[in-house]
């Protein structure tokens, strides 16, 4: 079975430009969530979907992230413009929703460098 | 103070040795709890949950104390292969159920 998928695995880019990321969940799971991590501040969660809608983007660190779950097998954070400072790397991750054991599977993650 | 904290290690250790780690969590109404193992430059996976009355699964043991808020993890018999990073986690509910992840522990085994 396929598990998360994300793409691109590396992104190199320059500041100011607009960094897309994108995720497709495990099939059947309804909740969604964006993570970033960093060696200083650990896996911080940026936003989580349910049933493809946002319930909580207060992770979001600022305008310059957006993101959108415009059907249940893909969502994308967007990023723009870009700054060194959002060089990290972003993991998306999928569940089901009320699941007991509550466990959250990753995908391999995308590795952002802003130059 | 960080919702859930961890002693970032790293925890260098021989085969064979048995090594703990701790972690602490600051909301009190947090409801469950989980160990989460991150190898170098992949993504997390779950390890175990902990449960109130500590459960076992092979060489390693959680344990949990709610009175003081601390969470742990015991691993028996180190393995090279279980050198990684053990990230705490909790479930929190703010409106909806949230994981909060500390920043890990990193483990070290060697021959």
């Amino acid at each position: 079975d396929a598990g998360v998928i994300q793409s691109p695995r590396h992104e190199v880019t320059e500041m100011g430009q607009e960094v897309t990321l994108r995720c497709k969940p495990i099939s059947g799971h309804n909740s969604l969530f964006w993570y970033r991590q960093t060696m200083m501040r650990g896996l911080e969660l940026l936003i989580y979907f349910n049933n493809n809608v946002p319930i909580d983007d207060s992770g979001m660190p600022e305008d310059r992230f957006s993101a959108k779950m415009p059907n249940a097998s893909f969502s994308t954070l967007k990023i723009q413009p870009s700054e060194p400072r959002d060089s990290a790397v972003y993991f998306c991750a999928s569940r089901i929703a009320g699941a007991p054991s509550n466990e959250q599977f990753f995908g391999p993650g995308t590795r952002l460098t802003v130059l | 103070r960080k919702e859930v904290e961890q002693d970032p290690g790293p925890f260098n250790v021989p085969e064979g040795a048995t090594v703990a780690f701790n972690c602490t969590y600051s909301n009190s109404a947090s409801q469950s709890f989980f160990w989460y193992r991150q190898d170098c430059r992949k993504e997390p996976k779950l390890l175990m949950s902990v449960y109130s009355s500590g459960n076992e699964d092979g060489r390693f043991t959680a344990q949990l104390n709610r009175a003081s808020q601390y969470i742990s993890l015991l691993i028996r018999d180190s393995k090279l292969s279980d050198s990684a990073t053990y990230l705490c986690v909790v479930l929190m509910n703010t409106g909806f159920q949230k994981l909060v992840f500390g920043t890990g522990t990193r483990l070290l085994v060697s021959p």
